[in-house]
């Protein structure tokens, strides 16, 4: 069945760098997108941007353009989001998900990240 | 981008009665060259990821039971729970995928 299974809990100080994984399994990984979206408490989801699994294009979310990076790794299936320029506001749960025309199908268990001094 | 709103934020309905939840982009979502409308929608329960319910609008997932149900009505879309049982406390988010994802605000399903 598939899978998608992403790194621990992070803490991190303002202006410092995080880097979450998503280790995917039970589907061809490069057949489909990796989504990354985030949620802050109480919050609806907000989506942050994508890569295709296959040729690694990505496409991010004008709100974090310049500060977010997402890449993958085909022979280990997993996808990373690294956001940088961390503000107390960025405090989220982030989700990884697999795309499926344009919409996001199966969903990581999400990774709290907690921005503080 | 495409701003999604959602009514009502809360609604409590009695068990075994029908729960309807409104959604509406702020524009046309349907994609002309398959004709299909690309709005989903989610369950969301505390502690867990969301849950996909319905897709292209009107398609149920998987494994979701029958008493969920998608509906359009031109730009407008529904989502209806036709027997509210206790498992289905949760909010339900709809989302658009026509440009990006973005999400409407959620509605809160609560038992009366």
């Amino acid at each position: 069945q598939v899978q998608l299974v992403q790194s621990g809990a992070e803490v991190k100080k303002p202006g410092a760098s995080v880097k979450v994984s998503c280790k995917a399994s039970g589907y061809t990984f490069t057949r489909h997108a990796i989504h990354w979206l985030r949620q802050a408490p109480g919050q609806r989801p907000e989506w942050m941007g994508w890569i295709n699994g296959g040729n690694g294009n990505t496409k991010y979310s004008q709100r974090f353009q310049g500060r977010v990076t997402i890449t993958r790794d085909t022979s280990a299936t997993t996808a990373y989001m690294d956001l940088g320029s961390l503000r107390y506001e960025d405090t989220a749960v982030y989700y990884c998900a697999r795309g499926y025309y344009g919409s996001s199908d199966h969903w990581g268990q999400g990774t709290l990240v907690t921005v503080s001094s | 981008d495409i701003v999604v709103t959602q009514s009502p934020d809360t609604l409590a309905v009695s068990l075994g009665e029908r729960a309807t939840i409104n959604c509406k982009p702020s524009q046309s979502v349907l994609y002309s060259s398959d004709n299909k409308n690309y709005l989903a929608w989610y369950q969301q329960k505390p502690g867990q990821p969301p849950k996909p319910l319905i897709y292209w609008a009107v398609n149920r997932e998987s494994g979701v039971p029958d008493r969920f149900s998608g509906s359009v009505s031109g730009t407008d879309f529904t989502l209806t729970i036709s027997s509210l049982q206790a498992e289905d406390v949760a909010v339900y988010y709809c989302q658009q995928y026509y440009d990006t994802q973005t999400f409407g605000q959620g509605t809160r399903v609560e038992i009366k």
